[in-house]
C-alpha cells in the first residue's frame, strides 16, 4: 500500500527566504505526483503536476522534483511572500490515475 | 467558469439521518471523486467515477452511496449517518484519466454528526 510523507509538518520562514518542501512516498510504481496548495478553510489548488517519466516541472517561482527511484520529490518556493503562508500537499497516483494517496501536508507561514 | 461546486458549505446532522452532498463541475471533465478530510490523516479516496454510469470505490467507501447520471453532477449520499463521519468532504474531478491531467477540487463541506 502506497504511503506519502511530508516533513516537516510545519515550517516558519522569513519573507525573501528560498525554502524547500519534501515528500517521500514508499512505491515507486506512480502515475504522477503532484504538489496542492490549501489554503484555510477552501480547496485544494492544484500547483503542478509531474509525470512519472518526468523529472522536474516549474512555474513561477515554483519547481518541483520527482526521483522515482529514491521515492522523493521536492517543491522548491523562491523567494518567499507573506501570500505564500498555506498548507501544501504532494500526493501521487499509483497503479491508475485514478486514485490518488496524499501525505498530511506541510502548513507554512511566512513572516514579515 | 465556476469550477467545482459543492453544496451545501456546512451540515449538522444527528446520528441516523440521511443526506446528500451535491457537486456540480461545468469544465466537461470524466473523472469526478470525492475525498474526506480528516486531522492527521490526510485526504482518503471515497469513491470516484471515471464517466457517467460508472463509479467505483476508493480507500473508504462503507457508508457512502454515489451514483453518476450525467457528467455534470456526482452526489454523496450518507444513508445512515454515524459520528465516524464527521470530517470535511471534498469533491475534485479532471479531465479523463490520463496521468497529466491535474485535479480540480470543490471548496469542501464540513459535516457534523452528533
Amino acid at each position: 500500500k502506497q504511503e506519502v510523507t511530508q516533513i516537516p509538518a510545519a515550517l516558519s520562514v522569513p519573507e525573501g527566504e528560498n525554502l524547500v518542501l519534501n515528500c517521500s512516498f514508499t512505491d515507486s510504481a506512480i502515475y504522477n505526483l503532484q504538489w496542492f496548495r490549501q489554503d484555510p478553510g477552501k480547496g485544494l489548488t492544484s500547483l503542478l503536476l509531474i509525470q512519472s517519466s518526468q523529472r522536474e516541472q516549474t512555474s513561477g517561482r515554483l519547481n518541483a522534483s520527482l526521483d522515482k527511484s529514491s521515492g522523493r520529490s521536492t517543491l522548491y518556493i523562491a523567494a518567499s511572500q507573506p501570500g505564500d503562508s498555506a498548507t501544501y500537499l504532494c500526493a501521487v497516483a499509483t497503479g491508475t490515475a485514478s486514485k490518488l494517496t496524499f501525505g498530511t501536508g506541510t502548513r507554512l507561514q511566512v513572516t514579515l | 467558469n465556476a469550477g467545482v461546486t459543492q453544496t451545501p458549505k456546512f451540515q449538522v446532522l444527528k446520528t441516523g439521518q440521511s443526506m446528500t452532498l451535491q457537486c456540480a463541475q461545468d469544465m466537461n471533465h470524466e473523472y469526478m471523486s470525492w475525498y474526506r478530510q480528516d486531522p492527521g490523516m490526510g485526504l482518503r479516496l471515497i469513491h470516484y467515477s471515471v464517466g457517467a454510469g460508472i463509479t467505483d470505490q476508493g480507500e473508504v467507501p462503507n457508508g457512502y452511496n454515489v451514483s453518476r447520471s450525467t457528467t455534470e453532477d456526482f452526489p454523496l449520499r450518507l444513508l445512515s449517518a454515524a459520528p465516524s463521519q464527521t470530517s470535511v468532504y471534498f469533491c475534485a474531478s479532471k479531465l479523463g484519466q490520463a496521468g497529466y491531467s491535474p485535479l480540480h477540487f470543490g471548496n469542501g463541506t464540513r459535516l457534523t454528526v452528533t
